[in-house]
């Protein structure tokens, strides 16, 4: 089974831009989480989609969205870049919402704000 | 508020030798527990849970609600489990909520 897969794993982008992530989750998952790591902040918890509604939201600006398809595939998008916002974000899927179930982590996509 | 507290950044030992890796947490209801962990160049991936009471690679953690802890303990280190190690916590929103992690460096 494929594992989870985020693209691109690069991104240059500067200051006042916008960005698209993508995140294809395990076939069969229908819930994908999305975080954020920095070496300051650590790892910390963006969203969580489940069945297109988001049922989780963690403390990030509204410049940060997300969405998530009928094929359980999601995408993440931050506007107005701010050179803060340079970090490792990962998308993770599980088969459901909630509960223990075990989530299963992607490569990550790497932005950079100049 | 829902935290999690790793207080070590580095911890080095020798091949052989225990090692404990300290994760506490600060929930007021009934949380679950996981250990995660990156190995170079690897994903992040789940070592353990607490529900599951299980012993993965050598691992294993018990929870202690009195002390609110659960770490992580392994009694003789292997090279290959050098790694980071991440702690994290889901509440009631499901959440999870991660440590700054803890790095761990066994040498020969």
């Amino acid at each position: 089974k494929a594992g989870v897969t985020q693209t691109p794993r690069y991104l240059i982008k500067t200051r006042g831009q916008q960005v698209t992530l993508s995140c294809s989750p395990i076939s069969g998952h229908r819930s994908v989480s999305w975080y954020q790591q920095t070496p300051g902040q650590g790892l910390q918890f963006l969203f969580e989609y489940f069945s297109e509604t988001q049922r989780n939201k963690g403390n990030f600006p509204g410049r940060f969205s997300g969405r998530q398809f009928s094929n359980s595939r999601s995408e993440m998008n931050v506007s107005t870049l701010e050179l803060g916002d340079s970090a490792l974000y990962l998308c993770a899927s599980s088969l459901t919402s909630g509960s223990s179930n075990e989530q299963f982590f992607g490569p990550g996509t790497r932005l950079t704000v100049l | 508020a829902q935290r999690v507290t790793q207080p070590e950044k580095l911890l080095s030992v020798f091949k052989g030798a225990p090692v404990e890796l300290k994760c506490n947490y600060s929930y007021s209801g009934s949380p679950e527990l996981f250990w995660y962990v990156q190995y170079s160049r690897q994903r992040l991936q789940l070592l353990l849970r607490h529900i599951s009471r299980e012993s993965i690679k050598g691992f294993t953690a018990d929870l202690n609600k009195g002390e609110t802890s659960f770490h992580l303990k392994k009694p003789f280190a292997q090279e290959e489990d050098s790694a980071m190690y991440y702690c994290a916590l889901k509440g009631s929103s499901y959440k999870l909520i991660f440590g700054s992690g803890t790095r761990l460096l066994v040498r020969p």
